[in-house]
Order: structure tokens, then C-alpha cells, then sequence
């Protein structure tokens, strides 16, 4: 039933480790992104997937790289975590129609590198 | 570029009190203005949009009017609850190309208290 899923919901995690985040939608929509929000609340986004087709690429590091398997997919996996990296990574898609985009959020990752 | 500008907050009303969140946009062409609610531990979810001039968003209470000579969208709601407490973030979108990404603004707190 869930629209926009994610996980896991905490990460947990040494510094120089790598990891994976999943999403998944059901939404039937075309665009997907990973969004990265730091403590103060600050959102920032980082990716941006249309048809598995990635069309937004922030300056992000390269440590940092999206996979998007098909349309309902978006993944993030993130190399050699850095201390820096502890955020809240939210997942989200939409469906661009008429330049009006309801974005619908995941509930988020919360990843914390020690 | 676009950008979006809210009062940062932390913003502490007492229950039943009036609530005003200021913002303030810059952007070429005609975008479409959002307000989104991240309730504690939660994604965002879309609270109200206006996608022209002199429209008036409205949910849960909550309204909005897209104003193009001020280019504004304020927030208000005239008697809040505690359950109003979360972080409010004004954006915009769709002011350019199919893909332009949405813009957030930095997040206004609220906490309400009884």
C-alpha cells in the first residue's frame, strides 16, 4: 500500500565502509530522486531518474552513484563513507505533467557513519 | 537561478494562536508554488499548491495565495493545533524546462505547545 518505500530506515555504518539505500514505487510514475537532508533540515537534491534515464546530476561526489533498474527503482549506493555523509536520504517521485510536480516523498534513511 | 526564501524559524505558538510562514520566490517564466509538511521522523507531503497567480491553496485548515507582483506564498492558518508541530517547506517548480527540478526553500519549524 505504501506509495514510496525505502530502505532500510536506519543505516548505521564505519567510516570507509560501503553501503546500498533501495527505493521502490508503486505510483506508476516516471521520474524518481534522492534527496539529502542534513541536520539542520536543509534539503538538498542530489539525483534525478526519468525513465531510468538519470537527468539531474547535482554536485554530488562520485563516491556517490544511482542505479535505476526500471521505472519503480531508484538505489543509491555510496562508497567510502565519509563522517560528512550522516544525513537523512529521502527517496521521492513524481509524474511531470504540465510543469505541476506533486512530489511524493519516502519515509527516509537515516545513516549515521561512525 | 530560482531560488526559494522562508523565514528559518524555530517558530513557538501556543495552541489556538494564529501562524504566518513568509515566502518569498525568485524564478523566470510561471512556476508552481508548494507548500510541503515533514511531520517528525517522516518524509515530506505535499500540504497545499497554487499553480498560477491569485490561486489559493488550501488543506487541513492550512491556505496559501500565490501572488505574482509580491512574488510571495504565505503560509497561515488561523487557530493551530499541537499536532501542527513539524517542519514546513515552501517550493517551486515548473518554471522553465520538463525536467526542471523543484526547489526548495530552507524549512521553517513550527512548535506548537498547549
Amino acid at each position: 500500500d505504501t506509495a514510496v518505500s525505502q530502505t532500510p530506515k536506519y543505516l548505521v555504518t564505519q567510516m570507509g565502509n560501503d553501503k546500498s539505500i533501495k527505493c521502490e514505487q508503486n505510483l506508476g510514475h516516471d521520474t524518481m530522486y534522492w534527496y539529502k537532508q542534513d541536520s539542520k533540515k536543509f534539503l538538498k537534491i542530489m539525483f534525478s531518474y526519468n525513465n531510468k534515464e538519470l537527468i539531474i546530476n547535482e554536485t554530488v561526489p562520485n563516491r556517490f552513484s544511482p542505479k535505476s533498474p526500471d521505472k519503480a527503482h531508484l538505489n543509491l549506493h555510496i562508497n567510502s563513507l565519509e563522517l560528512g555523509d550522516s544525513a537523512v536520504y529521502f527517496c521521492a517521485s513524481s509524474q511531470p505533467r504540465d510543469f505541476q510536480e506533486t512530489q511524493y516523498f519516502g519515509p527516509g534513511t537515516r545513516l549515521l557513519v561512525l | 537561478g530560482n531560488s526559494v526564501t522562508q523565514m528559518e524559524g524555530p517558530v513557538t505558538l501556543s495552541e489556538e494562536a494564529f501562524l504566518t510562514i513568509n515566502c518569498t520566490y525568485t524564478a523566470t517564466g510561471y512556476p508552481s508554488l508548494f507548500w510541503y509538511v515533514q511531520y517528525p521522523g517522516e518524509g515530506l507531503q505535499l500540504l497545499l499548491k497554487a499553480t498560477k497567480a491569485d490561486d489559493k491553496g488550501s488543506n487541513k485548515g492550512f491556505e496559501a495565495t500565490y501572488r505574482k507582483e509580491t512574488t510571495s506564498f504565505h503560509l497561515e492558518k488561523g487557530s493551530v493545533q499541537v499536532s501542527d508541530s513539524a517542519v514546513y517547506f515552501c517550493a517551486l517548480s515548473g518554471s522553465g524546462a520538463s525536467y526542471d527540478k523543484v526547489i526548495f526553500g530552507p524549512g521553517t519549524s513550527l512548535s506548537v505547545i498547549p
